[in-house]
């Protein structure tokens, strides 16, 4: 089964910029939109960028999401301590006619 | 407001079945796809299929073919996600959420509405 790569552990301290890369295939990301969550311990996901960089009505625009060729990545700006927790990559993929997942990168705000 | 509200957890034995339920409310139910996902412990989170629940149309990840039936019933506006044959392996918690951008047995795996999640328990 196809799956996205992320780094597993990602940090920064309050107000800085961070970024999660994810990488995949031609069969995912380089054919389709990507799409990100967060997930709070817990908690079900949170779809935080959606079609590679539009936001969700409420989510704040320190949450940005780019894509070129078959990775992408999220950018969050402005770090606060409420953003720790643990962000997900996904995307279309054609051979499984389903989502492909990332392996998940958790944020810690030191 | 826009809400899935899945059954409560469940504790089976190996070789039973499961049976998870997601009442939709807020929204016309048969308007959108609904997509099941699990997360074992400490794992990423996984595809294991989607229903058209307009059309009832359905596609299961291979990976679970044979083991998995979704269904709906547009009367109680609720899908059902079956998965047979349990294992230890099959631990997890599992999500059932809503599909906006699903067209055509296609999507782009953004799921705006996310069930609380149910765990299943398997263990002898």
């Amino acid at each position: 089964q196809s799956v996205l790569t992320q780094p597993p552990s990602a940090s920064g301290t309050p107000g800085q910029r961070v970024t999660i890369s994810c990488s995949g295939s031609s069969s995912n990301i380089g054919s389709n939109y990507v799409c990100w969550y967060q997930q709070l311990p817990g908690t079900a996901p949170k779809l935080l960028i959606y079609r590679n960089n539009q936001r969700p009505s409420g989510v704040p625009d320190r949450f940005s999401g780019s894509k070129s060729g078959t990775s992408a990545s999220l950018a969050i700006s402005g770090l606060r301590s409420e953003d720790e927790a643990d962000y997900y990559c996904a995307a279309w993929d054609d051979s499984l006619s389903g989502p492909v997942f990332g392996g998940g990168t958790k944020l810690t705000v030191l | 407001q826009v809400q899935l509200v899945q059954s409560g957890a469940e504790v089976k034995k190996p070789g039973a079945s499961v049976k998870v339920s997601c009442k939709a409310s807020g929204y016309t139910f048969t308007s959108y796809a609904m997509h099941w996902v699990r997360q074992a412990p400490g794992q990423r989170l996984e595809w294991m299929g989607w229903i058209n629940a307009g059309n009832v149309n359905t596609k299961y990840s291979q990976k679970f073919q044979g083991r998995v039936t979704i269904t709906r019933d547009t009367s109680a506006s609720t899908g059902y996600m079956e998965l047979s044959s349990l294992t230890s392996e099959d631990t997890a918690v599992y999500y059932c959420a809503r599909d906006p951008f699903h067209r055509g047995g296609s999507g782009t795996g953004a799921f705006d509405i996310w069930g609380q999640g149910t765990m299943v328990t398997v263990s002898s």
